[in-house]
């Protein structure tokens, strides 16, 4: 079984650069889920991929976008960057199958933004 | 509006003592609670959810809605214990989005 990937690992970009962070699910999941973690906080919910359509969105501007693909990966597009956006960024896969929803994230190790 | 509170950013117990993580909610629709758990160089993971009334590592959580509290104990803490704690809801069978707390950083001490 393979776990859920993030990549990169870390970056770093200069304020009003766009950047893309991709995700490759665990294998069986079809749900993927983005969380900004800021230092010393706990994981906030961006927004949720289903079916390859946005299904849940948190409170975060229009400027974070992103995408599912067939085989369920996944990227989170950041554009016009600021220096709040610097935190670590975390994807994590779910099963969701019909009306039932295991509930249970796995989550990758992250993809670590710097914006300078 | 924060939905999920942990008052502890860290606790610190001795080896074998009793340990008490507390999360309390704010929610006004049907919340399912979890605690999820980050070991040092490990990737955040689930510990245990209330509607699976399992104990986990010897961890259990009671889901008190009278007083909206959902907080993780275990009687006896071990060294390998220590790690992240986060408290989190979300809307029942929904699976959809996830309010975490702010964390606790438990250390038990040898």
């Amino acid at each position: 079984e393979t776990g859920v990937t993030q990549s990169p690992t870390h970056l770093i970009k200069t304020r009003g650069q766009q950047v893309t962070l991709r995700c490759s699910s665990q294998s069986g999941h079809n749900t993927v889920s983005w969380y900004q973690q800021a230092l010393g906080q706990g994981p906030q919910f961006i927004f949720q991929y289903y079916r390859e359509e946005e299904n849940g969105r948190g409170n975060f501007p229009p400027r974070f976008s992103g995408l599912q693909f067939p085989n369920y990966s996944s990227e989170l597009n950041v554009n016009a960057l600021e220096l709040d956006d610097s935190a670590l960024y975390l994807c994590a896969s779910s099963l969701v199958r019909g009306a039932s929803v295991t509930g249970e994230l796995f989550f990758g190790e992250g993809s670590r933004l710097t914006v300078l | 509006a924060q939905r999920v509170t942990q008052p502890e950013k860290l606790l610190s117990v001795f080896k074998g003592a009793p340990v008490e993580l507390k999360c309390n909610y704010s929610y006004s629709g049907s919340p399912e609670l979890f605690w999820y758990v980050q070991y040092s160089r490990q990737r955040l993971q689930l510990l245990l959810r209330h509607i699976s009334r399992e104990s986990i590592k010897g961890f259990t959580a009671d889901l008190n809605k009278g007083e909206t509290s959902f907080h993780l104990k275990k009687p006896f803490a071990q060294e390998e214990d220590s790690a992240m704690y986060y408290c989190a809801l979300s809307e029942a069978n929904t699976g959809n989005q996830f309010y975490f707390g702010t964390g606790t950083s438990l250390t038990v001490i040898p």
